[in-house]
């Protein structure tokens, strides 16, 4: 079955860039989404078909998805930032998620 | 504002029996592909079954194949989840999502979901 990776934790400070990475045999030929997920709460589309940005999510938020690795890139990060993050892509006829990076801003 | 809600969840022993509902509002619900997706205590999120608009189509983890059913009454705008054969391990928050696919399946809209919980 089809595996996502991601790393367990990211650390970044305020106003500096973030990167989290998704791994997965192939990833670039098929399209990638990223979820956050905050404490106690539902979690959250930020970026979907790779690239796009869905209507209220900041332009701070960007993804990338090429070869075996996609992206989140978080510019100019904020405490606010600060959750999980997931990434998802579709193969065969199941879901795939990743096991989850928490973003920590220090 | 497009909202789903579950319902439906609790504590219920090994080898017993849940019926999740969720009930959409606001978009044209049998348009859309709609899905379970778990998430245990602590743990990350994991696919549990996806159902095409009008009912026709149908797929589950295999963690779940054989024990689960998930349906759907597009006049009620509800979607529900049988889960029978419980375990232990299927304790998780379940989620209602929709699939807001165009060119692949993405999940833009998630409810808040209902906790399971299987102990003896």
């Amino acid at each position: 079955s089809y595996e996502l990776t991601q790393p367990p934790s990211v650390s970044v400070s305020p106003g500096q860039t973030a990167s989290i990475t998704c791994s997965g045999d192939k990833l670039g030929n098929i399209h990638a989404c990223w979820y956050q997920q905050k404490p106690g709460q539902s979690p959250v589309l930020v970026i979907y078909e790779d690239t796009k940005r869905p209507s209220g999510i900041p332009e701070r938020f960007s993804g990338s998805n090429s070869g075996d690795t996609a992206t989140l890139t978080i510019s100019g990060t904020q405490a606010m930032d600060e959750a999980d993050y997931y990434c998802q892509a579709w193969d065969s006829s199941a879901a795939v998620f990743g096991g989850g990076t928490k973003l920590t801003v220090l | 504002e497009v909202q789903l809600v579950e319902s439906g969840g609790g504590l219920v022993q090994p080898g017993g029996s849940l019926r999740l509902s969720c009930a959409g509002s606001a978009f044209t619900f049998s348009s859309y592909w709609m899905h379970w997706v778990r998430q245990a205590p602590g743990k990350g999120l994991v696919w549990v079954s996806r159902i095409k608009g009008d009912g026709s189509s149908t797929s589950y983890a295999d963690s779940v194949k054989g024990r689960f059913t998930i349906s759907r009454d597009n006049a009620k705008n509800t979607l529900y989840l049988q889960m029978n054969s419980l375990r232990a391990d299927d304790t998780a928050v379940y989620y209602c999502v929709r699939d807001g696919a165009t060119v692949t399946t993405y999940f833009d809209y998630w409810g808040q979901g209902t906790l399971v919980t299987v102990s003896s």
